[in-house]
């Protein structure tokens, strides 16, 4: 079974500050893992993914995640944040042999203040 | 952009009204979902397809069918609505060739009063 835990349903930074959240999985096999971020009264938007290639992926808008297989995490940072980066940011776990087996974490509300 | 289309994107109906919502898809792909979001649960599937007439329930189910009659076209029944089904509903579609990505449509806003 597989599982995906986002610590912090809420976080708040300053603008120009480091952006850091948290992904941890649990999974049975090597998994595949995103980052979807969601802006209000929109769908989700795929910002990176992780397909067993590079361990560090670079995804749009300036962030980038760290595979870390040894810690099963799968933390998304940017090194500055930006008003625009205001949304909820989902991550998601898949099987790569089961196409119906894809979880997502609870979600956590990113605060950018002035 | 996978051409993902909701339809209806809002709509308000009564307790014991059925309700369809529509999925419509451009991209051809295989794998279709429909999932809802509800503040504190994060998305939870509901139904998905895995080819025409090909369908399976997802962990939320009860209360729900679907169907797919056609590659394009994804349809998630509420055969008799009840206030817990207010919710958001989301169809995604997944093509296994893009690394098992999955792909959002905008969302269907439904208010059971």
């Amino acid at each position: 079974a597989q599982s995906v835990t986002q610590l912090g349903s809420h976080v708040s930074v300053s603008e120009g500050a480091l952006v850091l959240l948290r992904c941890n999985y649990s999974s049975s096999v090597p998994p595949y893992l995103f980052w979807y971020v969601q802006y209000p009264n929109q769908g989700l938007q795929l910002l990176l993914k992780y397909t067993s290639a590079a361990t560090l992926v670079k995804g749009i808008n300036g962030f980038e995640a760290e595979f870390k297989k040894s810690e099963t995490s799968f933390h998304l940072t940017k090194p500055s944040a930006h008003m625009s980066d205001a949304a909820e940011y989902f991550c998601a776990v898949s099987d790569p042999d089961n196409f119906n087996k894809f979880y997502f974490g609870s979600g956590t509300k990113l605060n950018v203040k002035p | 952009d996978a051409g993902i289309t909701q339809s209806p994107r809002h709509k308000v109906t009564e307790t014991g009204t059925p309700v369809t919502l529509r999925c419509h898809q451009t991209e051809n792909h295989r794998y279709m979902y429909w999932y809802r979001q509800d503040p504190g649960h994060g998305l939870r599937l509901i139904h998905y397809s895995y080819g025409v007439k090909d369908t399976d329930k997802g962990e939320v189910s009860d209360g729900y069918s679907v169907s797919r009659s056609k590659t394009e076209d994804f349809l998630l029944t509420l055969e008799s609505a009840t206030s817990s089904q207010t919710s958001v509903y989301f169809c995604a579609t997944m093509k296994p060739s893009s690394g098992n990505t999955i792909y959002f449509g905008e969302g269907s806003w439904l208010t059971v009063v």
